[in-house]
């Protein structure tokens, strides 16, 4: 099974300031990976697939990076709606993997 | 309007079995993939099983083969779950979701909450 770690657990910023996420597979999933967004009480919401490319109603503040093993996301200008849990997964092959996530705290 | 609601959590005994319901509309359900997801306290996220559009093509994760089984009506545009031999870390929230064209799951319903307790 694909194990896919993030870092950091949490991460507290201020607005205006920028995050950087990470998520790292133990093995290349090629760029068969996707960012998401989960907010209590919410659906998930589908923020980066393929690595790099926005969801349709993504806003232009997040973008993805990376391949094979090592991805970033990257969320410029931060907002308090900003604040929420970010997740990576893994669809390269099944099952499709999540990391544990990282808390993003906007202070 | 484009939406996945899901149904049919709630509190079981261990042992016991669920049927979980998500239903799809808005969009050409038998068009898509889906899957179903679920975040137990503690572990994250888990896609747990997934079945093709054609139904013809089902997975399931090493926790929950066996136990729980995945099928879809395309007349009623509903996803299913049968849940069985629940036991408490199968206890948490049940997500349905779509696989847009590019694989990543590009919709996701609000989830359903299983509790196994005695």
């Amino acid at each position: 099974e694909e194990v896919m770690r993030q870092s950091p657990a949490t991460l507290s910023v201020l607005p205006g300031e920028r995050a950087t996420l990470s998520c790292r597979a133990s093995q290349s999933v090629s760029s068969n990976l996707a960012w998401f967004q989960l907010k209590r009480g919410q659906a998930p919401t589908l923020l980066i697939y393929n690595a790099s490319t926005r969801a349709t109603e993504t806003s232009l503040r997040f973008s993805g990076g990376g391949s094979g093993t090592d991805f970033t996301l990257t969320i410029t200008t931060l907002q308090s709606e900003d604040s929420a849990v970010y997740y990576c997964q893994q669809y390269d092959y099944w099952p499709y993997t999540f990391g544990q996530g990282t808390k993003l705290e906007i202070k | 309007q484009v939406q996945l609601v899901e149904s049919g959590g709630g509190l079981v005994k261990p042992g016991g079995s669920l049927t979980l319901s998500c239903a799809a509309s808005g969009f050409i359900f038998r068009d898509y993939d889906m899957s179903w997801v679920r975040q137990v306290p503690g572990r994250g996220l888990q896609c747990i099983s997934d079945i093709s559009r054609g139904s013809n093509n089902v997975l399931y994760d090493d926790s929950v083969r066996g136990r729980f089984t995945i099928s879809r009506d395309f007349a009623k545009n509903s996803l299913y779950l049968q849940l069985s031999g629940l036991t408490d870390e199968d206890t948490g929230v049940y997500y349905c979701a779509r696989h847009g064209s590019e694989r990543a799951l590009d919709l996701w319903g609000q989830g359903t909450t299983v509790t196994v307790s005695s």
